[in-house]
């Protein structure tokens, strides 16, 4: 049964460094063809991709993020980890991981996701 | 910058049908963008509906189906039930291991 949960601070001030991670089961990152993909929905707007990391560690991520995100993964904790720096309030969302399908091209498995307000 | 765009909103009768589509900004969408839709209710993670254009995923009622229209791709929810009131997602994998969700629709059923 594949599970995966998201967990972090709820609150973060602007200009500080996110840090969320997503604890899963039912599946391994250092299987072949295996990627956790992280999405995250402002309150009441739609949803956005992130970032994506395979099991040979290969990353990927949104263009319009891409300085401000990491990705990484702990096979050992079957844990991977998103972090933001320079969070805005325009970053307040529910963060979600999800796991990819085996081809690559859709999000099979979502977790329930944890919102994060950036405010002073 | 891409842009997918859906349309804001949708009404439909219990029993009615209703279609759904996904427009892609820079040109047409064709199935090498391997289309998905995801159905997400109030306070829920998103639930996978629609994957590869129109293979369902495991469990979704074959009310439910994907196709391409034209140079969109389309979700159409045919018998539309009460509890098909959801916001509807499109996702596009534009190449290079990158994704983008669509702007979301909601559907009311009434």
């Amino acid at each position: 049964q594949v599970t995966l949960k998201e967990s972090g601070p709820a609150l973060v001030k602007p200009t500080q460094t996110l840090t969320v991670t997503c604890t899963f089961s039912g599946f391994s990152l250092s299987t072949s063809g295996v990627r956790v993909s992280w999405i995250r929905q402002p309150p009441g707007k739609a949803l956005e991709w992130l970032a994506r990391i395979d099991w040979d560690d290969d990353k990927f991520y949104s263009t319009s993020l891409k300085t401000r995100l990491t990705i990484s993964k702990d096979t050992s904790k079957n844990q991977v980890v998103l972090t933001m720096t320079n969070m805005d309030p325009v970053d307040t969302a529910t963060y979600y991981c999800a796991r990819v399908s085996r081809d690559g091209y859709n999000f099979g498995y979502w977790g329930q996701g944890t919102l994060v307000t950036v405010s002073s | 910058q891409t842009v997918v765009t859906q349309e804001p909103s949708f009404s439909v009768s219990p029993g009615g049908t209703v279609t759904l589509t996904c427009d892609l900004s820079s040109g047409s969408i064709s199935t090498g963008y391997y289309p998905s839709w995801y159905q997400q209710t109030p306070g829920q993670a998103p639930r996978t509906l629609i994957y590869s254009t129109s293979i369902r995923s495991s469990g979704v009622p074959d009310r439910f189906s994907g196709s391409i229209l034209g140079n969109k791709a389309a979700l159409t929810i045919t018998g539309a039930q009460a509890d098909d009131e959801s916001d509807y997602y499109c996702m596009l994998y534009m190449g290079g291991g990158t994704y983008v969700f669509g702007t979301g629709t909601k559907v009311t059923v009434l």
